[in-house]
Formats: structure tokens, sequence, C-alpha cells
């Protein structure tokens, strides 16, 4: 499985742009890479899943380089509703013959001040 | 989007009762589901994968006889703590892998959780 490494907490603003990197050296080829938002006592939130490139929706961005070894996601204008903790999980595919579990790390806290 | 659902949110318990907890995907079949545990300030930990129609397969230091699973639909698993103790208060939280829409869009959605604390 692959192993991500992402910094344990960050602070922002209201209304700043929120950009959070994750590494992820070992990723294998069939393993995709998906950000999750969880708040206290509450499961983890889909935000966004990617391949390569660049995928966006209604609440963040993910840029993935060419290499696919790190991505990262990006909030806009993040208000105090956005402070949780986000994990970056790496994952395979069972269709294309990857793995089959996701691990979880440490996650990072964003706290988000006004 | 794809619902997760588990039942109860919360429980309490006396030492050395079972306790049972659902967990659905409502708008989705699932063949496979994930069992994690959380405790305070920490991330999810992986306790066992749930096959529909077969055994689980149970992560490294989980008691199988312990934590019994249960995945017989498409739509319902669950997990079933037996002679709970206080050790085992925790955040359970299952999910439920969604790969219906094809190749590189596998996506596990989470349940809400249920908080157990044995007494």
């Amino acid at each position: 499985l692959a192993k991500t490494t992402q910094p344990i907490s960050m602070d922002s603003y209201e209304g700043q742009e929120v950009n959070i990197t994750c590494s992820h050296n070992n990723i294998a080829t069939n393993d995709y890479i998906t950000w999750y938002q969880q708040f206290p006592s509450q499961g983890p939130r889909f935000i966004i899943q990617g391949y390569k490139t660049k995928v966006t929706n209604e609440v963040a961005s993910l840029f993935i380089p060419a290499d696919r070894k790190s991505s990262t996601l990006s909030l806009p204008r993040v208000s105090l509703s956005d402070t949780a903790v986000y994990y970056c999980l790496v994952g395979g595919d069972i269709l294309t013959g990857g793995g089959n579990k996701l691990t979880f790390g440490t996650g990072t806290q964003l706290k988000v001040e006004l | 989007g794809a619902v997760v659902s588990q039942h109860p949110s919360r429980v309490i318990c006396k030492s050395g009762t079972s306790v049972k907890i659902e967990c659905r995907s409502l708008d989705f079949q699932a063949t496979t589901m994930f069992w994690y545990r959380q405790f305070p300030k920490q991330s999810l930990m992986l306790m066992a994968t749930s096959n529909e129609g077969s055994k689980a397969t149970y992560e490294q230091g989980v008691e199988k006889d312990k934590f019994l699973i249960n995945h017989a639909s498409l739509t319902l698993s669950t997990l079933t703590v037996t002679s709970a103790h206080p050790e085992d208060s925790s955040f359970y939280i299952c999910s439920a892998r969604d790969y219906s829409r094809g190749p590189h869009t596998d996506t596990q959605y989470f349940g809400p959780g249920t908080r157990l604390t044995v007494l």
C-alpha cells in the first residue's frame, strides 16, 4: 500500500485559498488519489478524487503532477466551517487489478480563523 | 451522491454485553464494505474488510472472534462487538465501495460513525 505524508497542521484565515500537499512517492500505476474531510465525531466526507492532471468540482481542486508522486488539494476561499482534518489516501482500483483497501495517514488539521 | 448510514449513532452498554452496529449503503450496491475504529485525536484504523457472501478479512491484531462481521446482502454489513469491555469504547466507522461508474472511479463512502461506550 502506498504511504502518504502530509503536514500535521495548517492555519489559515477566512477568504484565503488553502493548498494542502500530500506526498506519495511509491504510488502504483493502478492507484488513484482521494481526499476526505473529517469533522469531530463524524465519518470522513468525500471531497475529490483523481488519477492524473487536474480535477475540479464544486468544493475543491486536485492537482496531480505528471509523476503522480504528490498531489495538492486546493480549497478556494476557506471559511470557519472548513476547519477539519483532511486526509489524502491512495488506493488501487478493483476493476484494474489494484489493491482493495485504503490506509489512513495522520491527516492535516486545518484551522481557519477570522 | 452515494450515502452510507450507520445504526445506532451512539450506544452505551455494560461490560460483558454484545453490541451490533449496522452499516447500509442507501443508493448503491456495495459488494465490499470496510470497518474502521478511531480513538480520540487519532486517525482511522482499518479493522476488517467485509465482502458480500464471504468471510471478512481482518487486519493484523484484530480479533475476529470478538469483532464479528456479517455481510449478508449487497447493502448491509453488520459489526458485532462481543463481550464488550471498556477498552472497546471507541468510534466505529464503516465505509462502502462504489465502483459502478467504471475504472478509476472507485470511491469509498463513509458512514456517520457509531460512538460505543462500554461501562
